[in-house]
């Protein structure tokens, strides 16, 4: 099985600032025919279910506001909200997708 | 607009089964790949089990491998999880998605209920 790594376990970071979390998963996600590399990740506030923010790593669902963004390739990834908004604070998730199990990173809580 | 809504949680003793559902609208459920994912309390997210679009393709965690199966009714834009022998690590909420992408299994999930709970406990 794959295992997604995620760090830090959480952060504080002031409005305003930036927010880097990062994702390692222990097999390359990248799909050779067409590129991709089969990485997510969602947020999840209290008490809501998941959302889907990022997909192949760096494309930002429909929606998503552009101060989140998705990079990395192979292993490595990193999602990186610029000038954190108090509505960020939340728990967010790696995924990979690439092999059934699909498994989620342990999740990373951001805070103000 | 698009909802899931699921039902059918509750308390169960260990071994017991429960049976849930996830009512859909607002997209063509026959085109999507459905999903089940778990979160016991205060954990992570876990996922359980996927079923293609047309309903011939599976896949379990295998946590829950052997005993839960995974089904749905186009007719009736529903999805089902029939879990059997619940055990308490089987404690949590459980979400239905849909995928995001038409008739793709290999895929994320772009929409999700809001969960039903189910707690196994004697």
């Amino acid at each position: 099985d794959i295992v997604m790594t995620q760090s830090p376990d959480s952060l504080a970071v002031s409005l305003g600032e930036r927010a880097t979390i990062n994702c390692k998963s222990s097999q390359s996600l990248l799909h050779g025919p067409n590129n991709e590399n089969y990485l997510a990740w969602y947020q999840q506030k209290p008490g809501q279910p998941p959302r889907l923010l990022i997909h192949r790593a760096s494309a930002r669902e429909s929606g998503v506001p552009d101060r989140f963004s998705g990079s990395g390739s192979g292993t490595d990834f990193t999602l990186t909200i610029n000038s954190l908004q108090a509505e960020d604070v939340a728990v967010y998730y790696c995924q990979q997708y690439y092999i059934s199990p699909k498994g989620f990173g342990g999740g990373t809580k951001v805070e103000i | 607009e698009v909802q899931l809504l699921e039902s059918g949680g509750g308390l169960v003793h260990p071994g017991g089964s429960l049976r849930l559902s996830c009512a859909a609208s607002g997209f063509t459920f026959n085109g999507y790949a459905m999903t089940w994912v778990r979160q016991a309390p205060g954990k992570g997210l876990e996922w359980v089990s996927t079923l293609s679009a047309s309903g011939g393709s599976t896949y379990f965690a295998d946590s829950v491998k052997g005993r839960f199966t995974i089904s749905r009714d186009n007719s009736k834009n529903t999805l089902y999880l029939q879990m059997n022998s619940l055990r308490s690590e089987d404690t949590a909420v459980y979400y239905c998605a849909k995928g995001l992408h038409y008739g793709v299994v290999i895929d994320v999930w772009d929409k999700w209920g809001q969960g039903t709970l189910v707690s196994v406990s004697s």
